[in-house]
């Protein structure tokens, strides 16, 4: 499984825009990036899931450059509720039967 | 969507007592679960794959005969805690796949406070 790379911590405030950036320097072809919201005290929620380019959904954009050994999750407006751990995982989407393994995970943190 | 449910949320018991955790998939046929425990601060740690109709696949330093995990049905995995202490004490975690595999689906979690 592909390792992952992220920040530890990001601080943001309320309106603004807010850009993780995850590594996964070796990723394989087959390997799809998905991110994840995890509340404290609450299982991880899914937010997005993307191969290649951008894709978008109602609450987060995922960018992905042509070498896709990183991606940026994207958060437009953040609010106070936004803070939570997010968590970058790379695995392959049609292999139900392997587990994810999580990093460390980014603790973004938004402020009034 | 697709919703994992455990339950209880919390439980708490005492030491050398014996816990069951139960891990339900609600609108869909989950052949693998999988089952984390995170601590406090930290990410999750994979403890065992649960696959329907075997054996759970357990991970380098889980015991097996310590977090029994039980997968009689496609939408039910059971992980118990036998003579539980309190360094057991933790968020225990289940995930589910459906066959499809696509997208895999965590429950709310539950506390184990062991006293």
């Amino acid at each position: 499984l592909a390792k992952t790379t992220q920040p530890i911590s990001m601080d943001s405030y309320e309106g603004q825009e807010v850009n993780i950036t995850c590594s996964h320097n070796n990723i394989a072809t087959n390997d799809y990036i998905t991110w994840y919201q995890q509340f404290p005290s609450q299982g991880p929620r899914f937010i997005i899931q993307g191969y290649k380019t951008k894709v978008t959904n109602e609450v987060a954009s995922l960018f992905i450059p042509a070498d896709r050994k990183s991606s940026t999750l994207s958060l437009p407006r953040v609010s106070l509720s936004d803070t939570a751990v997010y968590y970058c995982l790379v695995g392959e989407r049609s292999t139900g039967r392997r587990a994810l393994t999580f990093g460390s995970g980014t603790r973004l943190q938004v402020q009034p | 969507g697709a919703v994992v449910s455990q339950h209880p949320s919390w439980v708490i018991c005492k030491s050398g007592t014996s816990v069951k955790i139960e891990c339900r998939s609600l609108d869909f046929q989950a052949t693998t679960m999988f089952w984390y425990r995170q601590f406090p601060k930290k990410s999750l740690m994979l403890m065992a794959t649960s696959n329907e109709g075997s054996k759970a696949t357990y991970e380098q330093g889980v015991e097996k005969d310590k977090f029994l995990i039980n997968h009689a049905s496609l939408t039910l995995s059971t992980l118990t805690v036998t003579s539980a202490h309190p360094e057991d004490s933790s968020f225990y975690i289940c995930s589910a796949s459906g066959a499809s595999g696509n997208t895999i689906y965590f429950g709310e979690g539950s506390w184990l406070t062991v006293v």
